[in-house]
C-alpha cells in the first residue's frame, strides 16, 4: 500500500498569510493526488484534484502543484474560514490512501 | 442539489452487525461510483470500500474483506454497508461519498453516521 506522509502535522498563521501543506507518497503516483479540507464535527471538501485541478466552486486562493512523490497545498491568502484540517489523497494505486492530516490553526 | 444521507448507525456489540445507508438525492444515482470511507473521532481519514455504478466492480480494504459488504439498489438510490463480526477497532463515523470520475476523487460527502462498538 502506498503510504502518504504530511508536513506540518499543524501549523499556526494568521489572516493573509500565504500557508504551504506538503504531502509525500511513498512511492511514485504521477499527478493522482487530491486534497480536501474537513471542518470540526463536518464531511470533508473536495478542494484540488489531478494534482493542480480546481474544484467547482473552490476559491481561486487555494492551489496545488506536483507530481511523483512530492505534492504541494498553497493558500495564497488565509481566510478565517480556511482554519481546518487539511488531507491528502492518492488515488494512483489501490487501495486509495489519505495522509494523516495538516491542523491549520490561527496565530 | 446533491445530498448524501447515512443512517444506521449506532451502538453495537463486539460480534455484532449493522447495515448503513447512504440514500441520494440531486444526481444520476446509478451513474456514479460510490465510497465508504471512515473516520475514528478526532483521527484521520480511512477509506473502507467503493462500488462501480451498476455494482458489479466491488473493492474493499483489508481490514473490511470478508466481514463488510457494500452494496447498491439504483431504483432506490440507496448505498448499502453491512457490516458483520464488529470489532472495538471498527468505532468511528462512517461517511458515504460520491465518485466524481471513477477515479476515486470524492467530490460530495454525507454527513457522517457514527457506529460504536462497545460492550
Amino acid at each position: 500500500d502506498i503510504q502518504m506522509t504530511q508536513s506540518p502535522s499543524s501549523v499556526s498563521a494568521s489572516v493573509g498569510d500565504r500557508v504551504t501543506i506538503t504531502c509525500r507518497a511513498s512511492q511514485g503516483i504521477d499527478g493522482w493526488l487530491a486534497w480536501y479540507q474537513q471542518k470540526p464535527g463536518k464531511a470533508p471538501k473536495l478542494l484540488i484534484y489531478a494534482a493542480s485541478s480546481l474544484q467547482s466552486g473552490v476559491p481561486s486562493r487555494f492551489s496545488g502543484s506536483g507530481s511523483g512523490t512530492d505534492f504541494i497545498l498553497t493558500i495564497s491568502s488565509l481566510q478565517p474560514e480556511d482554519f481546518a484540517t487539511y488531507y491528502c489523497q492518492q488515488t494512483n494505486s489501490f487501495p486509495p490512501s489519505f495522509g494523516q492530516g495538516t491542523r491549520l490553526e490561527i496565530k | 442539489e446533491v445530498h448524501l444521507v447515512e443512517s444506521g448507525g449506532g451502538l453495537v456489540l463486539p460480534g455484532g452487525s449493522l447495515r448503513l445507508s447512504c440514500s441520494a438525492s440531486g444526481f444520476t444515482f446509478s451513474n456514479y461510483w460510490m465510497h465508504w470511507v471512515r473516520q475514528v473521532p478526532g483521527k484521520g481519514l480511512v477509506w473502507v470500500s467503493r462500488i462501480n455504478s451498476d455494482g458489479s466492480t466491488i473493492n474493499y480494504a483489508d481490514y473490511a474483506k470478508g466481514r463488510f459488504i457494500i452494496s447498491r439498489d439504483n431504483a432506490k438510490n440507496t448505498l448499502f454497508l453491512q457490516m458483520d463480526s464488529l470489532r472495538a477497532g471498527d468505532t468511528a463515523v462512517y461517511y458515504c461519498a460520491r465518485d466524481e470520475m471513477g477515479m476515486s476523487y470524492l467530490d460530495y460527502w454525507g454527513q457522517g453516521d457514527l457506529v460504536t462498538v462497545s460492550s
